[in-house]
């Protein structure tokens, strides 16, 4: 059964540092997107994409944060300039039309 | 924007019992409701979902019922296992194809022996 992948499945990074979190959405979904959970709270949405542009954004997707799709199979978040609440697992997911596919995650420590 | 409310935050079954949790939601516009269930460490995996012109969707031991008057939805778990353990999270989805999914809090279920 196809899965949505994320690499890498855990990082750790210095404040102030860029990282970028990797995703290989479906195949032959269309949209995509970012949402974050700190631990033991809700899944929150951060950006969906479509069409090679954001669709929509919340609150939380500064401009420290942006997306891209930089070829036809990977789907990548970056934030520029981590800070220690940017610790969070980040979730991609895809869809086809309705029902979303989330990643495993990647695990994110800003120390 | 939408907001969901889930209750309740913990649930305790024996093995067996049913299991009930409860989603609200704000939108009138939303018209697709999911549910995940998420084991510690992993992704949210969807169990069922039901969309705004059904009432009741049922699939094995698992059904969910959607009141669009009342804007709530329940998940409904028979003869519960311990292998059900999970956190669960309902969603919310609001027109258009690409429309985000706005999350409950998650009711933590633990079913015991």
């Amino acid at each position: 059964e196809p899965e949505v992948t994320q690499t890498p499945s855990h990082q750790v990074t210095q404040m102030g540092q860029e990282v970028i979190l990797r995703c290989v959405p479906i195949s032959n979904h269309l949209y995509f997107y970012w949402y974050r959970q700190i631990l033991g709270q809700k899944v929150e949405f951060l950006v969906s994409f479509y069409n090679n542009e954001i669709s929509e954004k919340s609150e939380i997707f500064d401009d420290q944060f942006s997306v891209e799709r930089p070829d036809g199979s990977n789907f990548t978040l970056k934030i520029r300039s981590t800070k220690l609440e940017d610790s969070a697992m980040y979730f991609c997911a895809s869809s086809a039309f309705t029902e979303a596919f989330f990643g495993q995650g990647t695990r994110l420590t800003v120390v | 924007g939408e907001n969901v409310e889930q209750h309740p935050s913990t649930l305790s079954v024996q093995e067996g019992d049913s299991a009930v949790i409860k989603c609200t939601y704000s939108d009138s516009a939303s018209n697709y409701f999911p549910w995940y269930k998420q084991e510690l460490g992993k992704r949210p995996q969807l169990i069922i979902d039901i969309r705004s012109n059904v009432g009741e969707k049922k699939d094995q031991r698992i059904a969910v019922t959607l009141n669009k008057t009342a804007k709530h939805f329940s998940l409904h778990i028979t003869e519960t296992q311990p292998e059900d353990s999970a956190v669960y999270f309902c969603a919310a989805r609001g027109t258009g194809t690409a429309s985000k999914l706005t999350f409950g809090t998650g009711t933590r279920l633990q079913v015991t022996l």
